[in-house]
């Protein structure tokens, strides 16, 4: 199976600040790769498809780069309803596998 | 808009079986490409399993062979989970999910039930 690896596991931010979140690929996935956001006691939402597409609905302020085995989702200018778990998910073998999950705290 | 609309909470005792459906509305089931996600309690997401209809099989997670069926009734718009031989460890919430193909074997997990929580205990 493809090993997902995220980074940070935990992240403290301000309502206001741009953080990023790091996802790394065991092997190769050109840009086969889905962002998720989960708030406690819900289904995950998904935010970013195949890299950098944002989904219909998503805030702008969401955006994802990468390709290969590195990707990096950006969150601008945080807002309350932003405070979630994060997790990132390929799409290029059928055994699909998540990111462990990085929980975006209120600092 | 499809929505997913899974059963209720089960609590079974180790080494029985679960059987969680999970209700399509807004879309017919043959057009759909539904898998399975579960989520242990303060943990990640596990994929288990799910239909890929372009080649008729269905995959599941090798952790999970041999204790794992996903059926569907058609006429019922409704999927299945059925998990046996259950251990401690398989105390999660389990989701239903769609699969979304947008072309370029792009794939992404759009709609979700809102979850069935199976607790293993003795």
């Amino acid at each position: 199976d493809i090993q997902m690896t995220q980074s940070p596991s935990s992240l403290s931010a301000s309502v206001g600040d741009t953080v990023a979140i790091s996802c790394r690929a065991s092997q190769h996935i050109t840009y086969y790769l889905n962002w998720y956001q989960q708030k406690p006691g819900k289904a995950p939402k998904l935010l970013i498809h195949a890299a950098s597409s944002l989904q219909s609905g998503v805030p702008s302020r969401f955006s994802g780069s990468g390709s290969g085995t590195n990707f990096t989702l950006t969150i601008n200018s945080l807002q309350p309803e932003d405070f979630a778990i994060y997790y990132c998910q390929q799409s290029y073998s059928i055994f699909y596998t998540f990111g462990q999950g990085t929980k975006l705290e209120i600092k | 808009q499809v929505q997913l609309v899974q059963s209720g909470a089960e609590v079974k005792k180790p080494g029985a079986s679960v059987k969680v459906s999970c209700k399509v509305s807004g879309h017919s089931l043959t057009e759909l490409s539904i898998h399975w996600v579960r989520q242990a309690l303060g943990k990640g997401l596990e994929w288990m399993g799910g239909f890929d209809p372009e080649d008729g099989e269905t995959f599941y997670a090798q952790k999970l062979q041999g204790r794992v069926t996903l059926t569907e009734d058609t006429s019922a718009d409704t999927a299945y989970l059925e998990l046996s031989s259950l251990r401690s460890e398989d105390t999660a919430m389990y989701f239903c999910t769609t699969r979304r193909y947008t072309g370029a074997y792009l794939y992404y997990f759009d709609s979700w039930g809102q979850g069935t929580l199976v607790t293993v205990s003795s």
